[in-house]
């Protein structure tokens, strides 16, 4: 069964640090998308790529996140410099571009930044 | 533009009780409806989907019907248990552009 994954399960930083999160799409998946999800925001958009090109990232903070994708097989999601508010866990889900394709989580990336 | 509105929740049931988590939509055109379960420390996952109006959907005993006339996607399942317990997120699916809109989500817990 195909999986969305992602790296490092959690990562607890220091304020100030840089943080890099890692995804593996599954396999033919062309969309990708990066969500964050707090219990006070919910599941917040903040990026997604399409055939590896950004759609849109208006949900990032511009000055401090940034999100790639530098070949079909991974994305990444970083924060410099990251800061406490950035606490919260990250998903990773990829989906085909085809109508009425479902999109598929990965287990996400827990940050703590203290 | 689209968007999903769901129950408030939480939702706390007894074992074998029924189950309705109400969910309506606004979009344009003719989206994908699909419902994801989460449970703790875990991404969200596919509980079932439909794709055009009065399909229904289906799995692990849990329904949905795509109405078209109410815009509205209301899970129901007819005798919960214990594992059910989690939160269900209700969301329409992209037919033009590619993002996805999703509630806010409904804690349910079941309790024995």
């Amino acid at each position: 069964d195909a999986r969305v994954t992602q790296t490092p399960r959690d990562k607890v930083t220091e304020m100030g640090q840089e943080v890099t999160m890692r995804c593996q799409p599954i396999l033919g998946h062309n969309t990708v998308f990066w969500y964050r999800q707090t219990m006070m925001q919910g599941l917040e958009l903040l990026a997604y790529f399409r055939n590896r090109a950004p759609l849109d990232d208006s949900g990032m903070p511009k000055d401090r996140f940034s999100a790639e994708m530098p070949d079909a097989t991974l994305a990444t999601l970083k924060i410099q410099p990251s800061e406490p508010r950035d606490s919260a866990v990250y998903f990773c889900a990829s989906a085909r571009e085809t109508t009425n394709s479902p999109l598929h989580f990965g287990n996400g990336t827990r940050l703590t930044v203290t | 533009g689209n968007s999903v509105t769901q129950m408030e929740g939480p939702v706390t049931l007894s074992e074998e009780a029924f189950l309705t988590i109400n969910c309506t939509y606004t979009a344009t055109g003719y989206p994908s409806l699909f419902w994801y379960v989460q449970y703790p420390g875990e991404g969200l996952q596919l509980l079932l989907k439909a794709t055009k109006a009065d399909d229904k959907g289906s799995n692990k005993g849990f329904e949905a019907t795509y109405r078209k006339e109410t815009t509205s996607f209301h899970l129901e399942k007819g005798s919960v248990q214990v594992s059910d317990s989690a939160v269900y997120f209700c969301a329409l699916g992209p037919n033009t552009g590619n993002q996805f809109y999703f509630g806010t989500g409904t804690s349910l817990t079941v309790i024995p």
